[in-house]
């Protein structure tokens, strides 16, 4: 199957800094990628929807100037949560939508902010 | 209400049972119908996609999708203990579109 790849894997940092967390498509061309937030024993919540090349489409109760979507290429997306904050603390999960329409979701990105 | 219902459990099995999960929806407008299988702290792992009602068979998995009903369900037969995960449903309105996900059902399988 497809392969994506998160990265870093897990991080903590500071809070009030941001982060910069990266999601590839390694053997296929992605120009739609999603992001997910899942918080301990719950489901997976769409943040965005990130386009190759255009703004992201964020859900409702997304605060789009806090997560910051680049989708700068076709095999890359990266989601940057800015001025982050113990609430943020989070595991966060892209996917991206193959030319077959099938969704490969990457490994995750545990985020603990302190 | 939730627009996708899915048990939490957690449900316990001997080894070599049959796992059943369902999920039920409450938007007729979702056509595409997914199982994903997650282990902890792991992205999740795509097992059966549908987008017809009846069943679709893949090896030990079983998927039935009934849109009258709205009601999805996924079998595993002869469960091993590495089957134990969570197991999340998840659906769309069109193929590749984004996914609204169910909150998971946690299975553990008992050697």
């Amino acid at each position: 199957g497809a392969v994506v790849s998160q990265h870093p894997s897990w991080v903590i940092c500071k809070s009030g800094t941001s982060v910069k967390i990266e999601c590839r498509s390694l053997d296929f061309q992605a120009t739609t990628m999603f992001w997910y937030r899942q918080f301990p024993k719950q489901s997976l919540m769409l943040m965005a929807t990130s386009n190759e090349g255009s703004k992201a489409t964020y859900e409702q109760g997304v605060e789009k100037d806090k997560f910051l979507i680049n989708h700068a290429s076709l095999t890359l997306s990266t989601l940057t949560v800015t001025s982050a904050h113990p609430e943020d603390s989070s595991f966060y999960i892209c996917s991206a939508r193959a030319p077959d329409y099938e969704q490969y979701f990457g490994p995750g990105t545990r985020l603990t902010v302190t | 209400q939730k627009e996708v219902e899915q048990d939490p459990g957690p449900l316990s099995v001997p080894e070599g049972a049959i796992v059943s999960l369902n999920c039920t929806y409450s938007n007729s407008a979702f056509q595409y119908f997914m199982w994903y299988r997650q282990y902890s702290r792991k992205g999740p792992e795509l097992l059966m996609y549908t987008y017809s009602s009846g069943n679709k068979e893949d090896g030990r998995f079983t998927a039935q999708v009934d849109k009258s009903s709205k009601y999805i369900s996924l079998f595993i037969r002869d469960s091993q203990p590495s089957d134990s995960a969570t197991y999340l449903c998840a659906m769309s309105v069109a193929a590749g579109n984004k996914l609204t996900f169910g909150g998971g059902t946690r299975v553990l399988v008992k050697p």
